[in-house]
Order: structure tokens, then C-alpha cells, then sequence
């Protein structure tokens, strides 16, 4: 069974800060990572993807993967209140997305 | 970009009535689209995948025949709930594989059976 675990949160963080997310996961043998953001009452968005080791970067959102360790982290530097949402970080199994519960993020003004 | 055009957004039924909800990929053929359910605070849990022609395979724990799923053509997939009850009402939402790590999802519906 594959699973993605998070931190449900609710994770504060102050206008202008870095949020740092994190997530594991259990298979060992994923490949595919992503990471989605989710407003209320909305369907997910793509925030981006990653499968190699290290950091990807896009904008002002860093990922960053370990397969050693089975984590991956997205940073969110600059934060704004538009930010606030649950970040749902998720693997790929198969041809299937499979995501974990979900971090709510709280960007303070 | 591909988008997949979900509908209805909002439902309202009675318990023991059925609902059909569609997702239509606008600008490409989907052959796998995956249907979602999510229920308040929680995440979004894999309900089952339906390939164009063939049946569905559906995920441990969901029942086949009340939620059935139908994927006629390459552009058409819906989910129907049948005999809808209180605990049916959930935020479904379909996806589709636009190729290799590339997913889009539907806007969702939300199910309310009272």
C-alpha cells in the first residue's frame, strides 16, 4: 500500500516569510512526485512535479526530493496571503495519483 | 493547456434518487480518467479508474454497483450514484492523464443528498 503522509496543519506563517512543507512517503520504489495547492470548495492545482533528487525550482516555489530519506518538501518563499490553502503533496503509483491528506496553510497579514 | 470540463458543479438530491455526473475532455482523448472523492477536511481518496471501452476497476472499499461509472467515447466518462444517501454527499472530482507526469483535473461536484 502506498502512502503519503503530511502534517494536516493548520501551519501559520507571517506575510513575506519562507512556509516549508513537508511529506514522506512509503514506497520506496516511487518515482513521480507532485505537489498540489487547493482552495476551499475548489479542485486541485498543479503546483509542480519532481523526480529527481535535489531541488526544482519554479518562481517563488522550491521542491525538493530525497529518495534516500523518502521526503519531499516544497518551500514557499515570499508568502502572501493568497497562499493560504491546503497543500496537498501526492506520488504517482502506476498510471494513479495517490495524495496525502493535505497541509492547511495559513499566511498571516 | 488540456482541461476537462466537469459538471454539474453543485447537486442537490433527494435520498434514494441517482445522480449522473460527467467529465468531458475539451481538447484531447482521454482513455483513463480517474474519479476522486473527497469529504470535508480530508483528502482526496481514488475511487476508480475508467478506461474508453472497458470496465472500471474500482479501489478496495467502493462499491461497484452504486457508483457506476461509464466511459463510452475518448472525450466522455460519468459517474453515477446510485440510490443516493446523506453519506454519499462528498466533493467528487474526475482526472484525466494528458501524457507522461501530466494530469488535469475537473472543477468538481459537490454532492449534497437530503
Amino acid at each position: 500500500q502506498k502512502e503519503v503522509e503530511q502534517n494536516s496543519g493548520p501551519l501559520s506563517v507571517p506575510e513575506g516569510a519562507i512556509a516549508s512543507l513537508n511529506c514522506t512517503y512509503s514506497d520506496r520504489g516511487s518515482q513521480s512526485f507532485f505537489w498540489y495547492r487547493q482552495y476551499s470548495g475548489k479542485s486541485p492545482e498543479l503546483i509542480m512535479f519532481i523526480y529527481s533528487n535535489g531541488d526544482k525550482e519554479d518562481g517563488r516555489f522550491t521542491a525538493q526530493l530525497n529518495k534516500a530519506s523518502q521526503y519531499v518538501s516544497l518551500l514557499i518563499r515570499d508568502s502572501q496571503p493568497s497562499d493560504s490553502a491546503t497543500y496537498l503533496c501526492a506520488l504517482r503509483a502506476g498510471d494513479k495519483i495517490i495524495f496525502g491528506k493535505g497541509t492547511r496553510l495559513h499566511i498571516l497579514p | 493547456g488540456a482541461v476537462v470540463s466537469q459538471h454539474p458543479s453543485r447537486v442537490i438530491c433527494k435520498s434514494g434518487t441517482s445522480v449522473k455526473i460527467e467529465c468531458r475532455s475539451l481538447d484531447f482523448q482521454a482513455t483513463t480518467m480517474f474519479w476522486y472523492r473527497q469529504f470535508p477536511k480530508q483528502s482526496l481518496m481514488l475511487m476508480a479508474t475508467s478506461n474508453e471501452g472497458s470496465k472500471a476497476t474500482y479501489e478496495q472499499g467502493v462499491e461497484k454497483d452504486k457508483f457506476l461509472i461509464n466511459h463510452a467515447s475518448l472525450t466522455l466518462s460519468t459517474l453515477t450514484v446510485t440510490s443516493a444517501h446523506p453519506e454519499d454527499s462528498s466533493f467528487y472530482i474526475c482526472s484525466a492523464q494528458t501524457g507522461g507526469d501530466g494530469y488535469t483535473f475537473g472543477s468538481g461536484t459537490r454532492l449534497t443528498v437530503v
